[in-house]
């Protein structure tokens, strides 16, 4: 399966700073990845689906403006959390799609705490 | 749409007690499953798959058999050990991205 590998694991900013995770790809040319956000005892809660060279699809709810991903190449997708604030605080996780009807390969997740 | 439904934790077990934990789900087509574990602190590691109807996804001592008759993937292991303790979320994959089970969490005493 890929192996995929997410950065930072954890950080903790003010509120009002933006903050970039990424998610790598090792060995799997990705064209699909997906981020999620899991909240403490919670299951996972698919944010957006990241399309190399196109624009995310977002789900419903979710601020396409406050989340912005970037899937520039087969290899790295990265979120953005703009403006950050107390409420952005959470575990998010990235995966990576290896097929139709095949496992997605996650990251090992980057818990964000914003002050 | 689809959707995945899993037993509600927590479920405390003693070492070596056997371990099942039930998911049923609702789908359109011929889904594939999956069962995957998540480690406090840490993102989720596919345990074990099944993509057809009475395919048996094994690993680590866990099993779980695709059942369409009853739209089921139970969980099994029959004799947990404390590292067993974690997260587990069933899920599915057919025409829309992954869904999700709530997860339960295991977890193990010596």
């Amino acid at each position: 399966g890929a192996v995929v590998s997410q950065h930072p694991s954890w950080v903790i900013c003010k509120s009002g700073t933006s903050v970039k995770i990424e998610c790598r790809s090792l060995d799997f040319q990705a064209t699909t990845m997906f981020w999620y956000r899991q909240f403490p005892k919670q299951s996972l809660m698919l944010m957006a689906t990241s399309n190399e060279g196109s624009k995310a699809t977002y789900e419903q709810g979710v601020e396409k403006d406050k989340f912005l991903i970037n899937h520039a190449s087969l290899t790295l997708s990265t979120l953005t959390v703009t403006s950050a604030h107390p409420e952005d605080s959470s575990f998010y996780i990235c995966s990576v799609e290896t097929g139709i009807n095949q496992p997605q390969h996650f990251g090992d997740g980057t818990r964000l705490s914003i002050l | 749409g689809d959707s995945v439904t899993q037993m509600e934790g927590p479920v405390t077990l003693s070492e070596e007690a056997f371990l099942t934990i039930n998911c049923t789900y609702t789908a359109t087509g011929y889904p594939s499953l999956f069962w995957y574990v998540q480690y406090p602190g840490e993102g989720l590691q596919l345990l074990l798959k099944a993509t057809k109807a009475d395919d048996k996804g094994s690993n680590k001592g866990f099993e779980a058999t695709y059942r369409k008759e009853t739209t089921s993937f139970h969980l099994e292991k029959g004799s947990v050990q404390v590292s067993d303790s974690a997260v587990y979320f069933c899920a599915l994959s057919g025409n829309t991205p992954l869904v999700f089970g709530k997860g339960t969490r295991l977890s193990v005493i010596a």
